[in-house]
């Protein structure tokens, strides 16, 4: 079983629309936890970064983490046909060493 | 401030041969990983460099290999290559001056193809 478990998609959306995508880990020394937006053709970009549990928003994306639950979602509001992406999520522990979830392909049609 | 760049940014290669990839890091990033990307598999860790040292190895079989220069600048190589070894290798770069969490930018990746 992988350490990190990304819902697979992939996932369509009309514009407007709320999304959320999630992530379960089993590794309980996973202190980081990041969102990476990655364009067809392009390297993975940092959306989002957390540490430990909570919630933070940034614009329209909001990044939670629930580590009694060992679970993690980005939602994102007013989806818009530029957020069409596959997105990543990622974990660190102290070690630094960063593991990745599978990714999730998002489409947001006009 | 210029990006991570990797080159070359698509290789075609055939079976057993060997193939190196470069990476230059942001400029004054001393840390350099270098991650496999394929559909199955999704993204996973290859090997981290700092300071020209191998601080953080993933579980690949040795014909995978790096190394850091003092300029910072990595190169990945794989060896006796294999159908298996197509994807597209990614390399991040951070500055690497905090402890547990350092953000990484990612270059555009080289897209390997093996026949």
């Amino acid at each position: 079983q992988k350490e990190v478990e990304q819902d697979p998609g992939p996932l369509s959306v009309p514009e407007g629309a709320i999304v959320s995508l999630n992530c379960t880990y089993s590794n309980s020394a996973f202190q980081y936890f990041m969102w990476y937006r990655q364009y067809s053709r392009k390297g993975p970009e940092l959306l989002m970064y957390t540490y430990s549990s909570g919630n933070k928003e940034d614009g329209r994306f909001t990044a939670q983490v629930d580590k009694s639950s060992k679970y993690i979602s980005l939602f994102i509001r007013d989806s818009q046909p530029s957020d069409s992406a596959t997105y990543l999520c990622a974990m660190n522990t102290n070690a630094g060493k960063s593991t990745f979830g599978d990714g999730t392909t998002l489409t947001v049609k006009p | 401030k210029a990006g991570v760049t990797q080159t070359p940014r698509y290789l075609i290669k055939t079976r057993g041969q060997q193939v190196t990839l470069s990476c230059s890091p942001i400029s004054g990033h001393r840390s350099v990983s270098w991650y496999q990307q394929t559909p199955g598999q999704g993204l996973q860790f290859l090997f981290e460099y700092f300071s020209e040292t191998q601080r953080n190895k993933g579980n690949f079989p040795g014909r995978f290999s790096g190394r850091q220069f003092s300029n910072s600048r990595s190169e990945m190589n794989v060896s006796t290559l294999e159908l298996g070894d197509s994807a597209l290798y990614l390399c991040a770069s951070s500055p690497a001056i905090n402890t547990g969490y350092n953000e990484q930018f990612f270059g555009p990746g080289t897209r390997l193809t093996v026949l």
